[in-house]
């Protein structure tokens, strides 16, 4: 069955850097995009960006461009998202995703979510 | 980037009531790129709707959607005590991938 597994729980002082893995399994890596969202405490759902699992060409929402950046090891089917210049108000929950749902695999709409990542970000 | 503008921000209904929920993108969308999320606490977003009317796999036929261009709904039937949760749109046809801002579904 499709999982993405990601990595542990981390807590980063202001102006450090977070790298988090999401480990992908149960169907062909490289035939689809891996999406980054976040979700702030009590707050929405933000996209922060998404990689091309086969070229390994990233798309960042302009608010992350510069901070954030998506990469990913074919061999291990895992995508590593490091967002740099952390500050407070980036502690959130980060998701790593295939929000695929225009394909049909299996007859059912491409859409998995990993467990999330909570980063917290305090001095 | 197109925003999606959800209403309302909290509903207050009873188990058995009907919820309507409303999602309006900043400009027209695809029906076929527009989607819904059901969201509990403590959990990664579970998706209900996709293209805009179709379930996904699993999910009981209370919930239905509807819509296209700039007017999407959410309906739920009659709200089961598992209902009530958070509801995101979001649509899938451009980058940069967007969501509405969310839809709590609260017990009166």
């Amino acid at each position: 069955q499709v999982q993405l597994m990601q990595s542990g729980a981390e807590v980063k002082k202001p102006g450090a850097s977070v790298k988090v893995s999401c480990k992908a399994s149960g169907y062909t890596f490289i035939n689809y995009y891996i999406h980054l969202v976040r979700q702030a405490p009590g707050q929405g759902l933000e996209w922060m960006g998404l990689i091309d699992t086969s070229r390994g060409e990233t798309v960042y929402a302009q608010k992350f461009q510069g901070r954030v950046t998506m990469t990913r090891d074919t061999s291990t089917t895992t995508v590593y998202a490091e967002l740099s210049s952390l500050r407070s108000e980036d502690t959130a929950m980060y998701f790593c995703a295939l929000l695929s749902p225009g394909i049909i695999v299996g007859g059912r709409p491409f859409d998995y979510w990993g467990q999330g990542t909570l980063v917290t970000v305090s001095s | 980037e197109i925003v999606l503008t959800q209403s309302p921000g909290t509903l207050s209904l009873s188990p058995g009531e009907r919820a309507t929920l409303s999602c309006r993108p900043s400009q027209s969308v695809r029906s076929t790129h527009l989607g819904w999320y059901q969201q509990k606490p403590g959990q990664a977003p579970r998706l209900l709707i996709y293209g805009a009317s179709n379930r996904a796999t699993g999910i009981p036929d209370r919930f239905s959607g509807s819509g296209s261009g700039t007017d999407f709904t959410l309906t739920i039937s009659r709200l089961e005590p598992e209902d009530f949760a958070v509801y995101y749109c979001h649509q899938y046809g451009s980058t940069p991938r967007t969501f509405g801002q969310g839809t709590k579904v609260e017990i009166k």
